[in-house]
């Protein structure tokens, strides 16, 4: 059964600040997704992580994906207010487990003016 | 375009009775998936639809959970004899085609059951 860790779970930081999230995976995957969660809000998909090595980046946020040590890390540069949100990874399995996605808990992240 | 829509925004039940809860997935996209999520914890996949067919329905809880989607475009989540464990929000993403496609979530059917 594919089981995802995140950590931390909760993450107050200041802005201008660098902080990085790790997403950790049990089984074979094929596909890495970091997804975006306001109060009350739906999921916004940030990136899709598909190789080994895959490196993508939008503004301030970077995610990378070692699928050697089933790790993914989303890496926030000089932090800003409006990146305060929820965070979430989610894998596939790809050693014939569900099609769904398997999410992580979530990371809380309070970024403080 | 539009995005995936939801219906209704809320429900709120009494335990016992039956619920359908409705999905619009993105034009186009042939794929399409419930997740339910509870208070601080990420979603949990229920099912997932390949055009018609319920592709992976291994999410599903119990035998009082169900899911269609007869034309391969609109879905229904029909939950019967309702209980309150089933409170939560139950999500609907769609995807173009392929199982490595990005999923779009749309804003979510918040369920209480009283």
């Amino acid at each position: 059964e594919l089981k995802v860790e995140q950590n931390p779970l909760f993450l107050s930081m200041q802005e201008e600040k660098n902080y990085t999230i790790y997403c950790n995976y049990s089984t074979t995957s094929d596909r890495l997704y970091w997804y975006r969660q306001d109060p009350g809000k739906s999921l916004e998909s940030l990136f899709v992580l598909l190789s080994n090595g895959a490196v993508k980046q939008e503004g301030r946020l970077m995610a990378s994906l070692d699928t050697k040590a089933r790790l993914s890390t989303l890496h926030i540069t000089a932090a800003v207010h409006d990146l305060s949100a929820t965070y979430f990874c989610a894998v596939g399995d790809s050693g014939g487990g569900a099609d769904g996605l398997t999410f992580g808990k979530g990371t809380h992240l309070i970024i403080q003016p | 375009g539009a995005g995936v829509s939801q219906t209704p925004s809320n429900k709120v039940t009494e335990k016992g009775k039956y619920v359908e809860l409705r999905c619009d997935p993105i034009s186009g996209h042939t794929a399409l998936y419930w997740y339910r999520q509870s208070l601080g914890q990420g979603p949990e996949f229920l099912i997932y639809f390949q055009g018609t067919g319920a592709a992976d329905d291994s999410g599903l809880p119990n035998d009082r959970f169900f899911a269609v989607r007869p034309e391969g475009s609109v879905s229904t989540l029909k939950i019967q004899r309702t209980e309150r464990g089933d409170s939560a929000v139950y999500l609907c993403a769609s995807s173009f085609a392929f199982r490595t496609d990005t999923q779009y979530f749309g804003p979510g059917t918040r369920l209480t059951v009283l």
